[in-house]
């Protein structure tokens, strides 16, 4: 079935340290993913998408990786700053459909 | 800023009442899609639409529906409205129809919709 779930519900880092967020998907059909960034009262905002035909993408400061063999994705952000606080979620697309499946978030608290 | 524009911010009512929210997508975009996001179930796609025409659907209540304009914008029309129903609703626009590839989805604010 679709699901897509997160292993930590909350990260909490030193500013300046690097973060990694995990994401778990079930759908081996999922050809593309997302990441979304959440800050309180807005909306979820766009941080970096990867196909499956890639393992690897890079943006500014932030990496996501995609191991389809265990059906994992995850998120890294260097340099950690505190105005990267905030719920990021994963998303997947299997193609088929128009929908995006969210993942629960994960809350990121970065400490000065 | 996203670019996707929604109204209102924020909405109260009372159960049983029908509301009707509004969103523009970005500029250029043609499909518009809406989800829902409580504390209880996350983020749920709702419905899409390209274009003027429904496209897909997801979780939506025969309660809800949705339209989408030839000038793009798109309203849902929430009927009957009942506690469970407050949560914060978003509007997504993205340039094409994604059949058989995803566009990336930009969201609006939201709306958080309060049923008393």
């Amino acid at each position: 079935g679709e699901s897509v779930g997160l292993h930590l519900p909350t990260l909490s880092v030193q500013e300046g340290d690097n973060s990694i967020i995990n994401c778990a998907y079930s759908n081996s059909a999922s050809d593309y993913f997302i990441w979304y960034k959440q800050e309180s009262g807005k909306g979820p905002q766009f941080i970096i998408d990867i196909r499956s035909n890639m393992d690897k993408r890079q943006g500014q400061r932030v990496t996501v990786l995609l191991n389809k063999t265990v059906k994992h994705l995850s998120l890294q952000i260097a340099a950690t700053q505190p105005g990267d606080s905030a719920v990021y979620f994963c998303a997947e697309n299997s193609g088929s459909n128009y929908k995006l499946t969210f993942g629960k978030g994960t809350l990121l608290t970065v400490n000065p | 800023d996203s670019g996707v524009t929604q109204t209102p911010k924020h909405l109260i009512t009372a159960t049983g009442q029908r509301v009707t929210l509004r969103c523009s997508p970005r500029s250029g975009d043609l499909s518009v899609y809406w989800y829902q996001q409580s504390l209880d179930q996350g983020l749920q796609f709702l419905i899409q639409y390209y274009n003027g025409e429904e496209r897909a659907k997801g979780n939506i209540l025969e309660r809800f529906s949705a339209q989408q304009f030839p000038d793009l914008h798109s309203e849902l029309n929430l009927s009957s409205l009942e506690l469970g129903d407050s949560a914060l609703y978003f509007c997504a626009s993205s340039p094409r129809d994604s059949s058989g590839y995803t566009d990336t989805q930009y969201f609006g604010p939201g709306t958080r919709l309060t049923v008393l």
